[in-house]
């Protein structure tokens, strides 16, 4: 049981570039979450999925994009990407109002 | 929306002493409160939660208190031991949908530094 995975760990990219971020959880939770994680802010909700199928914003949604894939996998989409972008990104999956968290990707965008 | 305060910024405490991190909140219909703690390069890990019918909660050397009249929430640990030495979360929710789906809404964080 692995729990939360996201790959990649580490990320470097140029302005305007574009990747995406992977995430599974194997623990059959229904919502899944996306964060981002900056100095002094705390955790930042971009986008959640309460279900397979459905994807709504959270609190900061510009300039990413997220598909769940199927109840294992949600991913997170950054088309063109900006220094602002420079965080380390979380995902969650939940059961009920508990969240579990995955270890990170840490991007870095030039 | 939801808004969380989280203070202090930074703790630090002798090894053996009481460390305490307060909250507060703005939504009245928050309901659910956790804490996670996140050490050095490693994802928030849930610790302790407590829900809007309880006033305390404890788990051997950590507790928590709610005060929903006051609108704040406090994290104790006691007997603290070089291994707490991380950064706390606190957040808090409220149901927003009939899926039983809760966003979390954190605090800033405090990094908690237990000197030997």
């Amino acid at each position: 049981n692995a729990g939360v995975t996201q790959t990649p760990k580490f990320q470097v990219l140029k302005t305007g570039q574009s990747m995406t971020l992977q995430c599974a959880q194997d623990m059959n939770h229904n919502s899944m979450y996306w964060y981002r994680q900056d100095p002094g802010m705390g955790l930042r909700l971009i986008y959640y999925s309460a279900s397979e199928g459905t994807t709504d914003k959270g609190e900061v949604p510009n300039g990413y994009n997220v598909s769940r894939l199927n109840k294992r996998e949600f991913s997170l989409r950054l088309e063109s990407a900006a220094p602002s972008q420079t965080s380390v990104y979380f995902c969650a999956s939940g059961l009920a109002d508990t969240q579990y968290f995955g270890p990170g990707t840490r991007l870095t965008v030039l | 929306g939801e808004n969380v305060e989280q203070h202090p910024s930074t703790l630090s405490v002798q090894e053996g002493d009481s460390a305490v991190i307060k909250c507060t909140y703005s939504d009245s219909a928050s309901n659910y409160f956790p804490w996670y703690k996140q050490e050095l390069g490693k994802g928030p890990q849930l610790i302790i939660d407590i829900r809007s019918n309880v006033g305390e909660k404890k788990d051997q050397r950590i507790a928590v208190t709610l005060n929903k009249t006051a609108k704040h929430f406090s994290l104790h640990i006691t007997e603290t031991q070089p291994e707490d030495s991380a950064v706390y979360f606190c957040a808090a929710s409220a149901f927003i949908s009939n899926f039983g789906n809760e966003k979390l809404t954190f605090g800033t964080g405090t990094r908690l530094t237990i000197i030997p």
